[in-house]
């Protein structure tokens, strides 16, 4: 596609619950990133993919939270167990390749609310 | 570890006037620096980027600069305008222990009224 996609949009969930988030890059680039904004915020690193492998996952804020890259295109964000206090919009971006010349292009982002 | 502080907070002016934003870093070792503007509710746009060897971009309206080895950027939009108003986010692109790494302020909050 043209920019990034993510799905769903919104997402209400109940507390406990399990989710997942897709970010759908733009075609070939090789860095993808998620992180998650609450509300008057700047958004906060949660983990970025160079190709399918997790470059860095040090925002991550604990073993509830999960993202896998397979196949070096597609990502998708699950969450386990889900909180109150997960409750955020969890924005996607890529780059073409790590470079200091790349932008990186962020998605919608999807808003999830834990109930 | 990289932190990022943008001053003001917030900025509210009539139209017409010239702006600049502030955006400072504590790790200098950068490969770019991104800045953004986000509309609320909205994903966020990319308005320009400035890589580490230069000191200047500029799109329209919009002129980014760096000075990297201070750990500072500012964001000049000249003649604003209504729909200029939106939050303002800048991000430098880590090298280093942040390699590869993008990491935000907590944004500029615009408003510009007729």
């Amino acid at each position: 596609g043209a920019g990034v996609s993510q799905t769903p949009s919104n997402k209400v969930t109940e507390k406990g619950k399990y989710v997942e988030l897709r970010c759908d890059p733009i075609s070939g680039h090789t860095a993808l990133y998620w992180y998650r904004q609450s509300l008057g915020q700047g958004p906060e690193f949660l983990i970025y993919f160079q190709g399918t492998g997790a470059a860095d996952d040090s925002g991550l804020p604990n073993d509830r939270f999960f993202a896998v890259r397979p196949e070096g295109s597609v990502s998708t964000l699950k969450i386990q167990r889900t909180e109150r206090g997960d409750s955020a919009v969890y924005l996607c971006a890529s780059r073409l390749r790590q470079g200091p010349d790349t932008e990186a292009f962020f998605g919608q982002g999807t808003r999830l609310t834990v109930v | 570890k990289q932190e990022v502080t943008q001053i003001p907070a917030a900025l509210s002016v009539p139209e017409g006037e010239n702006l600049v934003l502030n955006c400072s870093f504590t790790d200098s070792a950068i490969y770019n620096l991104q800045w953004f503007r986000q509309d609320p509710g909205k994903g966020l746009t990319s308005l320009l980027l400035i890589q580490s060897s230069q000191r200047e971009q500029t799109s329209g309206r919009l002129n980014a600069s760096l000075d990297k080895s201070s750990g500072r950027s500012t964001l000049y939009i000249a003649a604003s305008q209504p729909g200029d108003s939106a939050t303002y986010l800048c991000a430098p692109l880590g090298g280093g222990t942040s390699y590869g790494k993008l990491t935000f302020g907590q944004g500029t909050i615009l408003t510009v009224h007729p």
